[in-house]
């Protein structure tokens, strides 16, 4: 069973356009959230996070909303550029330091 | 990188063969994780450890096995493996909350 539940699997943006992708999760122990950036053939790289005593957190171009009583998060990237293009993924933090994963939303951003 | 290596990089193997893959970090942190990245399932927690001999089970732990004799390193074993195991297998380390990882391992089960 999925934790943490994300969509849209695909994405495509016109440059300058705003990207959301949407998280939602079930268990109320989670008590942070990351988004995760990864291009081809590389690792995940941390791109912003944010705990759940705070509705929304910016960090640039990148900003997480997050709604508490929904159980649902999301990631806003404005102005939206090519270098954006990749696949996101958010996660959440449980118990015992496990991370668990949306499935990833392909993020192709057209010039 | 957060001073994450893994080693091999790619690796193809054949059914039933052991395989061990290796995670080396050169900060120093407790924490240190594989996971494993499936199209369709984002990444899963194989196993972790909190310090030198001190490991746990993840989400998808069957058919694997961990060490960690040393702080920087933390191997990965199948010690027969399936095609099922063909997956790209990612370690982390975790620096308070945040959780960073190393390149990757393309596996190949034939």
């Amino acid at each position: 069973q999925q934790q943490v539940k994300q969509s849209p699997q695909s994405l495509i943006v016109q440059k300058g356009g705003i990207s959301i992708i949407n998280c939602a999760y079930e268990n109320t122990a989670f008590d942070y959230f990351p988004w995760y950036q990864q291009f081809p053939g590389k690792g995940p790289a941390l791109l912003i996070a944010i705990r759940p005593d705070v509705s929304e957190k910016k960090e640039g171009r990148f900003t997480i909303s997050f709604n508490k009583s929904a159980k649902q998060f999301s990631l806003h990237i404005m102005d939206s550029q090519p270098g954006d293009s990749a696949t996101y993924f958010c996660a959440a933090l449980g118990g015992a330091n496990n991370l668990f994963f949306g499935t990833g939303t392909r993020l192709t951003v057209i010039p | 990188d957060a001073g994450i290596t893994q080693s091999p990089r790619h690796k193809v193997t054949e059914t039933g063969t052991p395989v061990t893959l290796r995670c080396h970090q050169t900060e120093n942190h407790r924490y240190m994780y594989w996971y494993r990245q499936d199209p369709g399932h984002g990444l899963r927690l194989i196993h972790y450890s909190y310090g030198v001999k001190d490991t746990d089970k993840g989400e998808v732990s069957d058919g694997y096995s961990v060490s960690r004799s040393k702080t920087e390193d933390f191997l990965l074993t199948l010690e027969s493996a399936t095609s099922s195991q063909t997956s790209v297998y990612f370690c982390a380390i975790r620096d308070v909350y945040e959780q960073y990882f190393g390149p990757g391992t393309r596996l190949t089960v034939t």
